[in-house]
């Protein structure tokens, strides 16, 4: 059964840079039919899309994140991961990592996730 | 950016009551409109993907329907383990967005 764990730092000050991996256990992370992508969740709050990648590289981003991420795969870790620059109060969430169907017909959803790490940005 | 409203924000109900949860795009979203249940301290839990398809392992009593801007998520017969918080989010365009959510708590 596939599974997702979210790893990093709990706090990290403002101006800096989030950095986040997402070990992926129980299957390959190098197949062709699943991207793999971050949410985040203000404390109280709705969720908000952060971005995809493929195992092959390829990526989208959130238009309102993009000039501050980047997201890469590691496919001998099984890994992919998130770094979010210059962080803000603003940015002080739940960061979920999660699989994505790649599905032209249905859409993109998000059917695996992570338990979820809660990150504080504060000096 | 497509914006995702839910209603009502909260509702309080009883076991055994059927529950209905609507979500409304702010443009055509076709089906592209996905439905997640989130508990306290949890990850969201996908219940209904692609407006009404039924994820596998998700019980009946879920069902889903609409399609364009209006949507809604059906629980008939409301369980014990029900009581949560409900989202919809919509993969038509980029950015995917989310609705701000349901919370279904007992009456």
């Amino acid at each position: 059964q596939l599974q997702l764990q979210e790893s990093g730092p709990g706090l990290v000050k403002p101006s800096e840079t989030l950095s986040l991996t997402c070990d992926v256990s129980g299957g390959s992370i190098s197949t062709t039919n699943f991207y793999w992508g971050w949410v985040r969740q203000p404390p109280g709050k709705s969720l908000e899309w952060i971005g995809n990648i493929h195992y092959s590289g390829g990526t989208s981003y959130n238009p309102a994140l993009k000039s501050r991420v980047t997201m890469s795969v590691d496919t001998s870790k099984n890994q992919f991961s998130l770094k979010l620059s210059s962080v803000t109060a603003a940015d002080t969430a739940i960061y979920f990592c999660a699989r994505l169907p790649d599905s032209t017909i249905f859409g993109d959803w998000f059917d695996i996730w992570g338990q979820g790490t809660m990150v504080s940005v504060s000096s | 950016d497509v914006q995702m409203t839910q209603s009502p924000s909260s509702l309080s109900a009883s076991v055994g009551d059927r529950v209905t949860i609507s979500c409304r795009s702010s443009q055509n979203i076709e089906k592209y409109l996905h439905w997640y249940q989130q508990k306290p301290g949890k990850a969201p839990k996908l219940l209904i993907y692609s407006a009404s398809r039924l994820e596998s392992g998700v019980p009946s009593r879920f069902s889903g329907s609409g399609s364009g801007t209006d949507f809604t998520l059906t629980i008939s017969g409301l369980q014990p383990e029900d009581f949560a918080t409900y989202y919809c989010q919509q993969s038509y365009k980029n950015p995917f967005t989310f609705g701000p959510g349901t919370k279904v708590d007992i009456k």
